[in-house]
């Protein structure tokens, strides 16, 4: 059962232009949303997470954005950059139930000089 | 580096063997997580120690065993292999069964049965 899914496969943006990646989860007890990044030969590195008691969480460049009546989540890199070119994975749990973290197949983001 | 140790990174043996995945989590971490990752698919949760006890078990098959031992290190066990079981194998910790941190991850082991 997919109950995190990230329904773009790539997403190719310009140097210095908006990055938007995006999320939807179908589980209604989720109530913690993280976002990892993933090089190639890397493990995934946690880059930015949000409680569902919040509609925005921002860290510098990266922006994640939750909207609960939609079930929908999103992140935001802006100004994007060369080296954010990555694979971006989605992921959500119970919070006192983190064992049961789910992840979303992930988002290739290429972004170009 | 992450602090988290996965060996070996490849691995290739054939159908019907048994293998050995090893983790060292990151120091001070006493919870450990085995994740699979097939291709294109996302990271599926396979089982969580905490401090040497099962903790939870997810989508993880009869033939695959996992246990941590009194050093806090992981072994997964995968045995009577299978082509469908070519997959990168990642182990992540953390230092106490809560979100805030999230989860940090080793490098993985690519396994490929042939």
């Amino acid at each position: 059962d997919q109950q995190v899914k990230q329904n773009s496969p790539s997403l190719s943006v310009q140097e210095g232009r908006i990055s938007i990646l995006n999320c939807d989860y179908t589980n209604s007890m989720f109530d913690y949303f993280l976002w990892y990044k993933k090089y190639p030969a890397e493990g995934p590195t946690f880059l930015i997470s949000i409680s569902s008691i919040k509609d925005k969480n921002e860290d510098g460049r990266f922006t994640v954005f939750l909207n609960k009546s939609a079930k929908h989540l999103s992140l935001h890199i802006v100004p994007s950059q060369p080296g954010d070119s990555a694979v971006y994975f989605c992921a959500a749990a119970v919070f006192y139930n983190n064992n049961d973290m789910r992840f979303g197949a992930g988002t290739r983001l290429t972004v170009k000089p | 580096d992450s602090g988290v140790t996965q060996t070996p990174k490849h691995l290739i043996t054939a159908t019907g063997q048994r293998v050995t995945l090893r983790c060292s989590p990151r120091s001070g971490d006493l919870s450990v997580y085995w994740y699979q990752q097939s291709l294109d698919q996302g990271l599926q949760f396979l089982i969580q120690y905490y401090n040497g006890e099962e903790r939870a078990k997810g989508n993880i098959l009869e033939r695959f065993s996992a246990q941590q031992f009194p050093d806090l290190h992981s072994e997964l066990n995968l045995s009577s292999l299978e082509l469908g079981d070519s997959a990168l194998y990642f182990c992540a910790s953390s230092a106490r069964p809560e979100l805030s941190d999230g989860y940090t991850f080793g490098s993985g082991t690519r396994l490929t049965v042939v």
